[in-house]
């Protein structure tokens, strides 16, 4: 059983460009959510997706989007980065919408 | 929305000693999970505890539910259990709310 794998581990990129973020969920696994990590802070909640749709949405800008696919894995895509868009990006998997979340192991994006 | 605070937020340990981390949460929920962050960032689950109490090997949860905390004990602390751990809660609305975490260093 594989768990949750997150690409690219590392990415640096420019203010004012488009990055996408990529997430596969953990075997068996149909919900998908994602959180940014500022610096010394908690994970905050940006969406979830749970077959293929938006489940839930947390307090960020509509430049933040994903896509969850039929094998259950999901993007996220941010527009127009800013250097405050600079942060440790988790995705998490879970069977179901409100049960255990197994997460990976972050991409740190850096924005300059 | 709901509100997760974590104490204490930095704790120096000698190894072999013992520790309760605490969390409480301003509402019910329906989850409760523990995390400790590897210092590559990684989110370990410990324990899925929305109430009850479970070991595991030198660590265990406690959750009380209709009281709106959490403990998390570590026993026998090694230089390993250093790092982040995380509490949280879900109420229902699919997304965990995390408080700002307990900063754990254990020295030899």
């Amino acid at each position: 059983e594989t768990g949750v794998t997150q690409s690219p581990t590392h990415l640096i990129k420019t203010r004012g460009q488009q990055v996408t973020l990529r997430c596969s969920s953990q075997s068996g696994h149909n919900t998908v959510s994602w959180y940014q990590q500022a610096l010394g802070q908690g994970p905050q909640f940006i969406f979830q997706y749970y077959r293929e749709e938006e489940n839930g949405r947390g307090n960020f800008p509509p430049r933040f989007s994903g896509l969850q696919f039929p094998n259950y894995s999901s993007e996220l895509n941010v527009n127009a980065l800013e250097l405050d868009d600079s942060a440790l990006y988790l995705c998490a998997s879970s069977l179901g919408t409100s049960t255990e979340a197994f997460f990976g192991q972050g991409t740190r994006l850096t924005v300059v | 929305g709901i509100q997760v605070e974590q104490s204490p937020p930095d704790l120096i340990l000698q190894e072999g000693a013992n520790s309760t981390l605490r969390c409480n949460f301003s509402d019910s929920v329906n989850n409760l999970q523990w995390f400790h962050q590897n210092p590559w960032g990684q989110l370990i689950n410990l324990f899925y505890i929305p109430s009850g109490t479970k070991q595991n090997g030198r660590l265990s949860a406690t959750t009380v539910a209709t009281e709106r905390y959490s403990l998390l004990y570590i026993s026998s602390s090694q230089t390993t259990d250093s790092g982040v751990y995380f509490c949280a809660v879900e109420r229902g609305n699919n997304r965990l709310a995390f408080g700002k975490g307990n900063q754990v260093v254990v020295i030899p």
